[in-house]
C-alpha cells in the first residue's frame, strides 16, 4: 500500500460542529482527492489538488472546503456539520508528473453526524 | 460534462460462470478509463486501466469508443472475485471520476 494515512478513521459528531479529516502522504505523489462513498452514488468527488496550495472544486464540494499547505497534507473541514455529510470519506493520492495515472487510496475515515 | 455509469448495483453469478460488469461514460474529450476494486476490508485499489491493455487476475476490458463502453469481463468467475467494482474516468484536468459501483457476488 502507498503511505497515505487517515486521521481520525472514525468519528462522531453533532450538527452544526465543525469537523476536519486529515490525510497524509509519504508517497511525494503532487495530486490529491477527497471523495465521500455513499450508497447508490459510489465515490464522488469533494475537492482535490493539484499541488501545495492549488485546489478545485470537484462534484459535491457545497459545505466543504480544503487545504494543503505542504505536500504530505491535505486537509478536508467541514465548517458546520449536517446530517447528510454523514458518510465514508476517502483521500487518494497519485502521480508525480503532469498526469495523474494510478490513485492510491487511503482506509476511509467514517463520519456520523448526529 | 462527464458522466460514468454503472447499471448494475448487484451482479450475483455462480462459481465458474463468466461475469461482465457493464459501464458506459459520456466525455467530449479522449478518455483514459480505469477498473478499481475494493475487497472486504481492504482499500480500493487499481484492478485494471484501458492503455495498459492487460489482463489482471484473469479480468479485461476493452474501451468501446463507438458505444462509449468500457465492460469488465472474466470468462470464469472465483468465490475470490466477490467485491465491489468501480468503473472511473479521468478527466483532462486530472479529476477522476467515478461510478456509483457494482457489488460482484461469486456463489460457491
Amino acid at each position: 500500500d502507498a503511505g497515505i494515512t487517515q486521521s481520525p478513521r472514525h468519528k462522531v459528531t453533532e450538527t452544526g460542529t465543525p469537523v476536519t479529516l486529515r490525510c497524509h502522504q509519504t508517497e511525494n505523489h503532487r495530486y490529491m482527492y477527497w471523495y465521500r462513498q455513499d450508497p447508490g452514488h459510489g465515490l464522488r468527488l469533494i475537492h482535490y489538488s493539484y499541488g501545495v496550495k492549488d485546489t478545485d472544486k470537484g462534484e459535491v464540494s457545497d459545505g466543504y472546503s480544503v487545504s494543503r499547505s505542504k505536500t504530505e497534507d491535505f486537509l478536508l473541514t467541514l465548517e458546520s456539520a449536517t446530517s447528510s455529510q454523514t458518510s465514508v470519506y476517502f483521500c487518494a493520492t497519485g502521480g508525480s508528473g503532469t498526469t495523474t495515472g494510478e490513485l492510491f487510496f487511503g482506509e476511509g475515515s467514517r463520519l456520523t453526524v448526529l | 460534462a462527464q458522466r460514468v455509469t454503472q447499471p448494475e448495483k448487484l451482479l450475483s453469478v455462480f462459481k465458474g460462470a463468466p461475469v461482465e460488469l457493464k459501464c458506459n461514460y459520456s466525455y467530449s474529450g479522449s478518455p483514459e478509463l480505469f477498473w478499481y476494486v475494493q475487497y472486504s476490508r481492504q482499500r480500493l485499489q487499481l484492478l485494471l486501466r484501458h492503455i495498459s491493455r492487460e489482463s489482471i487476475k484473469g479480468f479485461t476490458a476493452d474501451l468501446n469508443k463507438g458505444e462509449t463502453s468500457f465492460h469488465l469481463k472474466k470468462p470464469f468467475a472465483q468465490e475470490e472475485d466477490s467485491a465491489m467494482y468501480y468503473c472511473a474516468l479521468l478527466s483532462n484536468f486530472n479529476k477522476f471520476y467515478f461510478g456509483s459501483g457494482t457489488k460482484l457476488n461469486v456463489k460457491p
